[in-house]
């Protein structure tokens, strides 16, 4: 079936780096989701890109969506603590409700 | 508004015993989805709704029952407990936007163990 894979897997960073993770589909999407899980906690939603080669900014979050519309990108500038979670993207491939999920990325930042 | 909630929180089983997970929300959602989280496994689709009285299987649904009797509640079900079966499950819902894009709402998660 259709997969999404997520890369890297873990990601170990010093506070104020910056952090990025991708997401890669063989087929083209009709739309990316990125969620934040908390160490703990559930997946929390925090953006929806659409758009061929859209580009989302939310303070120091940057998500961009490929221009072919099968890959996608979430990067933090300056992490900072209170990043700490797995970040998953999660796509739609077509008109149907189910959402394809990636593995997730495992951030952790050292203070 | 509450959201997505779930009970019970944590549980603990021994192989072979039956129990269910109940998940509510207060947001008139139409679609409600029932996930298991594993260790480096992601989120696996269980089974979803795409409306009160209606279930279909998600990614792995073995083991595993449905109902969706209220529009507010889906109900996840385990009839013969196995070791398998322990996870972390999540509950979400997401209500219908044009042109088929919508957004998941996560309850807090059911602990299961099962011993």
């Amino acid at each position: 079936g259709q997969q999404v894979m997520q890369i890297p897997q873990y990601q170990h960073v010093q506070e104020g780096e910056d952090f990025t993770t991708y997401c890669n589909s063989s087929t083209t999407l009709s739309n990316i989701q990125w969620y934040k899980q908390r160490p703990g906690g559930h997946p929390v939603f925090l953006i929806q890109l659409v758009k061929s080669g859209e580009v989302k900014k939310q303070k120091r979050l940057t998500f961009q969506f490929g221009e072919a519309k099968k890959n996608s990108s979430l990067h933090i500038t300056a992490t900072q603590t209170t990043d700490v979670g797995t970040y998953f993207c999660a796509a739609n491939a077509g008109n149907n409700r189910k959402l394809i999920w990636g593995l997730g990325t495992s951030l952790a930042v050292n203070p | 508004n509450a959201g997505v909630t779930q009970t019970p929180k944590f549980r603990v089983l021994k192989t072979g015993q039956s129990m269910t997970l109940l998940c509510a929300q207060d947001m008139n959602h139409e679609y409600m989805y029932w996930y298991r989280q594993d260790p480096g496994m992601g989120l696996r689709l269980i089974h979803y709704s795409v409306g009160e009285g209606t279930t279909a299987k998600g990614e792995v649904p073995d083991g595993y029952n449905v109902s969706r009797l209220k529009k507010q509640n889906f109900l996840l079900g385990l009839e013969s407990a196995a070791p398998s079966q322990t996870s972390v499950y999540f509950c979400a819902s997401s209500s219908r936007v044009s042109g088929g894009q919508e957004t998941q709402y996560f309850g807090p998660g059911t602990r299961l163990l099962v011993l």
